[in-house]
């Protein structure tokens, strides 16, 4: 069964530094997200892209992330430079175009990132 | 969008029902879903509900929905071992189709 796959599973790096994280949706999927969960809160929603470029962007998403889908299979999202607070686990999520919400969202695995 | 509570934590004996449960104050939710997590693993769709439903059922899995109370709750029979997870319920943004999530209810099943 096809799915969605992220990597690295782990990332620990220190504050002000840069980090992409890595996902790969499903193939024949258009819409893609990146949701985070901060320990013990939440999952949020960051961020949606489809047709290249940003569709809809939550209050967490600022001018420190980015997204891209470089290369027609990968989709990142880039930390420009890392706080203490962007300590947390990035899940990556994609949907194959379609109407109806009852399109289902597939997410991954998850990259549990550190910022030290 | 808007909040969406869970419990935090459930413990039930195999073999027992268990239910989860939900509340949510946006009143235009449309569709609203439960995700399941297991250890290491992402976020896996269950069951959606859509707004004009009262309840769903899927084989071991009853969702029912009290739209004047913004209650959802999900009822899974003969819970067994593998079931312990952690369940999220969700609805949708505001603004489209980005999903709202709770806190997530941590189902342990003792033998």
């Amino acid at each position: 069964e096809p799915e969605v796959t992220q990597t690295p599973s782990h990332q620990v790096t220190q504050m002000g530094q840069e980090v992409i994280l890595r996902c790969v949706p499903i193939s024949n999927h258009l819409y893609f997200y990146w949701y985070r969960q901060i320990l013990g809160q939440k999952v949020e929603f960051l961020v949606s892209f489809y047709n290249n470029e940003i569709s809809e962007k939550s209050e967490i998403f600022d001018d420190q992330f980015s997204v891209e889908r470089p290369d027609g299979s990968n989709f990142t999202l880039k930390i420009r430079s890392t706080k203490l607070e962007d300590s947390a686990m990035y899940f990556c999520a994609s949907r194959r175009e379609a109407g109806g919400f009852e399109e289902t969202q597939y997410f991954g695995p998850g990259t549990r990132l550190l910022v030290l | 969008g808007e909040d969406v509570e869970q419990s935090l934590f459930l413990s039930v004996r195999e073999g027992d029902s268990s239910v989860i449960n939900c509340t949510y104050t946006d009143s235009s939710s449309t569709y609203l879903y439960w995700y399941k997590q297991e250890p290491g693993a992402g976020l896996q769709l269950l069951t959606y509900i859509f707004s004009n439903m009262d309840m769903k059922q899927d084989q071991r899995l009853t969702v029912l929905l009290n739209k004047k109370d913004k209650h959802l709750s999900l009822r899974i029979a003969d819970t067994q071992t593998g079931d312990s997870a952690i369940y999220f319920c969700a609805d949708h943004s505001n603004s489209g189709y980005a999903l709202n999530f709770g806190k997530g209810t941590s189902l342990l099943v003792t033998p």
